[in-house]
């Protein structure tokens, strides 16, 4: 039973178009996020969700846009993609200190790896 | 401004070898968290050990061992007697309290690539 499960795990798209990947977590957390791994390897955070309110959002393109239905669901919408976009994104959730459970620290999705072509 | 180095970018060893990955961290915050997670050549990030700022002990797992020292500001990552399967990425990590409130902000390092051949 996935803990953090994103879908799809291989997008590749053309330049322009406008796409989507879904994260769910069964855990129980009520803080989700978003993770950029560029071609480098280089792993930085994009947006933070709480509760489905955005708590942290880093220099990233008004192009992506999160979207949080429930606090189980953390969806990213990515706009008008070009190249640069080409990464692996990583959703993650853990709970926030007043959730009384015995692992804090993040548990991370498989990984999407999008190429804008 | 926070953040973590990993100066080691990649590192090959022989098997049964130990090697030692460093990091170290910068935060003006008095209340963090320090993390290490492993990136296997199939890419998913294993959580492996958390450290908050208040609890300097070293701790062991396994073939797997841990040293944090505030004084130098660093969490160090020992591998004894390294095996094919360690052939990882690993990252360290830093979560600070006053960002964002929760583990899962973390501000990662650049990674080292641990190769260990047999």
């Amino acid at each position: 039973d996935t803990a953090v499960s994103q879908t799809p795990k291989y997008l590749v798209t053309q330049m322009g178009n406008d796409k989507s990947i879904k994260c769910e977590q069964n855990l129980g957390h009520d803080t989700m996020y978003w993770y950029k791994q560029d071609s480098k390897k280089f792993l930085k955070i994009m947006f933070s969700y709480n509760n489905k309110e955005l708590i942290i959002n880093e220099t990233v393109p008004n192009r992506f846009s999160p979207k949080s239905p429930d606090k189980a669901h953390l969806n990213l919408h990515i706009n008008s993609l070009e190249l640069g976009d080409s990464a692996v994104y990583f959703c993650a959730s853990s709970p926030t200190p007043g959730q009384r459970l015995s692992n804090t620290e993040a548990f991370f999705g498989q990984g999407t790896r999008l190429t804008v072509v | 401004a926070q953040k973590v180095t990993q100066a080691q970018t990649e590192i090959s060893v022989v098997e049964k070898e130990d090697v030692t990955l460093d990091c170290v961290y910068e935060t003006r915050d008095t209340t963090y968290y320090l993390f290490w997670y492993k990136q296997p050549p199939s890419g998913e990030l294993v959580f492996l050990i958390r450290r908050n700022s208040f609890d300097e002990q070293n701790e062991i797992s396994g073939r797997y061992s841990w040293n944090f020292q505030k004084s130098t500001s660093s969490f160090n990552f020992t591998i004894t007697a390294s095996q094919v399967v360690d052939s990882a990425v690993y990252f360290c990590a830093l979560s600070e309290a006053n960002y964002g409130g929760s583990q899962g902000n973390l501000i990662f390092g650049k990674g080292t690539k641990l190769s260990v051949k047999p």
